[in-house]
């Protein structure tokens, strides 16, 4: 398969316990997305790298979330300390930028439940 | 703040009946936009895209940027159209950050 993945494809965690998401992208596309979606909403912006510079990281995320792309392939997201509230899937995408209609292609999402 | 609207949280069409999801932005400048669709049990994809000006699987979109809209069409909905569509926005003040609308859940029904 050589669309994006990601994974885990669920997680289940305690409140309080730190967790972290792996995303593997499009071989040759140097952007990549991260983005949350609860129920009956659209994906909200997380951050996003051009190669392994991150671009912007949405004013409404905590600090307990970072993201990273060391090497400009694969990122990973962690959340320090989930709450209840940081249940969602958790999205992830990739693009070769450049064009002025890239066109983003999606993983699967990992499902994080914090109980 | 660039944002899309979609009005519609749900919305119902008897089959062969036409069909159009509403998508309103605000955006500074000339905006790229997109509707993206998701089917169930499947990743999200991209359905099209504005400046391709192309008619994918039957469905168009109009930009008018006078009404701030995108709205998506399709004179005769099929069963198989039955999905999450969303309208999204690339921002060109934001290194094309793509953001998206929350969805109409559409429903066609035989």
């Amino acid at each position: 398969d050589t669309g994006v993945s990601q994974d885990p494809r669920h997680k289940i965690t305690k409140r309080g316990q730190n967790v972290t998401f792996r995303c593997d992208p499009i071989s040759e596309h140097n952007r990549l997305y991260w983005y949350r979606q609860t129920l009956g909403q659209g994906p909200e912006f997380l951050t996003y790298f051009q190669n392994e510079a991150q671009l912007e990281k949405s004013r409404l995320l905590s600090d307990r979330f970072s993201a990273e792309r060391p090497k400009g392939s694969f990122s990973t997201l962690e959340i320090q300390r989930t709450e209840q509230g940081d249940s969602a899937m958790y999205l992830c995408a990739s693009s070769l930028a450049g064009t002025a209609w890239e066109k983003l292609f999606f993983g699967s999402g990992t499902q994080l439940s914090v109980l | 703040a660039q944002r899309v609207t979609q009005p519609e949280k749900l919305l119902s069409v008897f089959k062969g009946a036409p069909v159009e999801l509403k998508c309103n932005y605000s955006y500074s400048g000339s905006p790229e936009l997109f509707w993206y669709v998701q089917y169930s049990r499947q990743r999200l994809q991209l359905l099209l895209r504005h400046i391709s000006r192309e008619s994918i699987k039957g469905f168009t979109a109009d930009l008018n940027k006078g009404e701030t809209s995108f709205h998506l069409k399709k004179p005769f909905a099929q069963e198989e159209d039955s999905a999450m569509y969303y309208c999204a926005l690339s921002d060109k003040t934001s290194y094309d950050k793509v953001i998206f609308g929350p969805g109409t859940s559409l429903s066609v029904i035989p």
